[in-house]
């Protein structure tokens, strides 16, 4: 497989429910992203790992939890959320330092009831 | 003010028009802009990427960017019903380096009627 990969594509959870998102990357890349889609909205930057290490967390709430274990996954964990957070959720991957653009995954559609 | 403004549109126009698609920004430490197309369903691609002020053709795509103005453009010649999307402008101040979260647009409807 090439580029950036999420799964699940779509998730349907109850606010009590306890969920992850996976993301995996096969371009070599050391930064990782996490947006945020919603309708309306222009995406918004959740959460940006560089060489595994998180450098920034964009005032994001403690029920989003992300987690990088090497350079090539990303998983952002998810608990007790609320039907607002329901929205298209982006995993993007960069090379720092190159002028490339980020190549983003398709996303995975997460509904909260 | 927000810090990218972008006309959510949607835009309509016949097969085989220039197109032009704009946004415009407040923060003038932004240096490198991009625009990505995003098709339902998917996630954004990448189309053009540019740095500082000029143009940059890439087939019948376009990229213009006026810091002085905080304006940057696209325009799609000879456009096809393939290129009905949404088109989303994007900017970094970007160190170099380091890992920048890009700043976004809402996005532009674009709608190509055959």
């Amino acid at each position: 497989e090439t580029g950036v990969t999420q799964t699940p594509r779509h998730l349907v959870m109850g606010m009590t429910n306890k969920k992850s998102l996976k993301c995996e990357q096969h371009l070599g890349h050391n930064a990782m992203y996490w947006y945020k889609q919603s309708a309306k909205k222009p995406l918004e930057l959740m959460f940006v790992y560089n060489f595994k290490e998180q450098t920034e967390n964009n005032s994001v709430p403690s029920r989003f939890s992300p987690e990088c274990p090497n350079s090539s996954h990303l998983f952002l964990h998810l608990h007790t959320l609320q039907p607002e957070d329901s929205a298209l959720y982006l995993c993007a991957s960069s090379q720092p330092g190159t002028r490339y653009g980020y190549t983003f995954g398709s996303g995975t559609r997460l509904t909260v009831v | 003010q927000k810090e990218v403004e972008q006309d959510p549109g949607p835009l309509s126009v016949p097969e085989g028009a220039i197109v032009s698609l704009n946004c415009t920004y407040s923060n003038s430490a932004f240096q490198y802009f991009m625009w990505y197309r995003q098709y339902s369903r998917k996630g954004p691609e990448l189309l053009m990427y540019t740095y500082s002020s000029g143009n940059k053709e890439d087939g019948r795509f376009t990229a213009q960017v006026d810091k002085s103005s905080k304006y940057i453009s696209l325009f799609i010649r000879d456009s096809q019903p393939s290129d009905s999307a949404t088109y989303l402008c994007a900017m970094t101040a970007y160190s170099g380096g380091g890992a920048d979260g890009l700043t976004f647009g809402k996005g532009t409807h674009l709608i190509i009627q055959p």
